[in-house]
């Protein structure tokens, strides 16, 4: 099976810019979850979303959103980019997720994100 | 909420001694744990985990790790280090809630 991919691996943007990163799971895993990881703050939980459905956010501000689609494939996006959300975004697949805390996740490679 | 601690920042070893990576959790309950390895510029590639039943959990890559109710505690060991284990390590819980929380990790050097 192939694992995770995201897309695209690096990305440069500047302040106040948006951003779309894309994130293709494990075939057949319905649960996708997004995190940021940076040198200061380490591993944050931003979101998880399950069948189309998000199930749980992470204490990030609005800016932060993302998606699901009916192929699990998911999206994030944030708006109004600022200097503190360069970061390495990882995005996480699981067959039944998180509820229970109990699934296995597998990781993919991340997006490295700079904001200039 | 739950919360994980890792105590050590960074760790250095020779190559074939053992190694002891500490991660202490807080939760109410038993907590669901996993460790996780990160080498540089790739994603989080599970160790082991512990859900249930033994404490003494095997892994991939010869480590394994023990679940200590008493103690709130779930370190990482492997008997004979070996250079390609330089990486970042990352203690997990995951707890009943639709989230997982990660411990700072530990960064792992092995010296030659």
């Amino acid at each position: 099976k192939a694992g995770v991919t995201q897309t695209p691996r690096y990305l440069i943007k500047t302040r106040g810019q948006q951003v779309t990163l894309s994130c293709s799971p494990i075939s057949g895993h319905r649960s996708v979850s997004w995190y940021q990881q940076t040198p200061g703050q380490g591993l944050q939980f931003l979101f998880e979303y399950f069948s189309e459905t998000q199930r749980n956010k992470g204490n990030f501000p609005g800016r932060f959103s993302g998606r699901q689609f009916s192929n699990s494939r998911s999206e994030m996006n944030v708006s109004t980019l600022e200097l503190g959300d360069s970061a390495l975004y990882l995005c996480a697949s699981s067959p039944i997720g998180l509820a229970g805390g109990a699934d296995e996740q597998f990781f993919g490679p991340g997006t490295r994100l700079t904001v200039l | 909420a739950q919360s994980v601690t890792q105590p050590d920042i960074h760790i250095t070893v020779s190559e074939g001694a053992s190694l002891e990576l500490r991660c202490n959790y807080s939760y109410g309950a038993t907590p669901y744990l996993f460790w996780y390895v990160q080498s540089p510029g790739q994603g989080l590639q599970l160790l082991l985990k512990y859900f249930s039943g033994d404490t003494l959990v095997q892994g991939i890559k010869g480590f394994e790790a023990e679940f200590k109710r008493s103690q709130s505690s779930f370190n990482l060991r492997k008997p004979s280090v070996h250079w390609s284990d330089a990486a970042e390590y990352f203690c997990a819980v995951g707890a009943g809630s639709n989230d997982m929380r990660f411990g700072a990790g530990t960064r792992l050097t092995v010296k030659p």
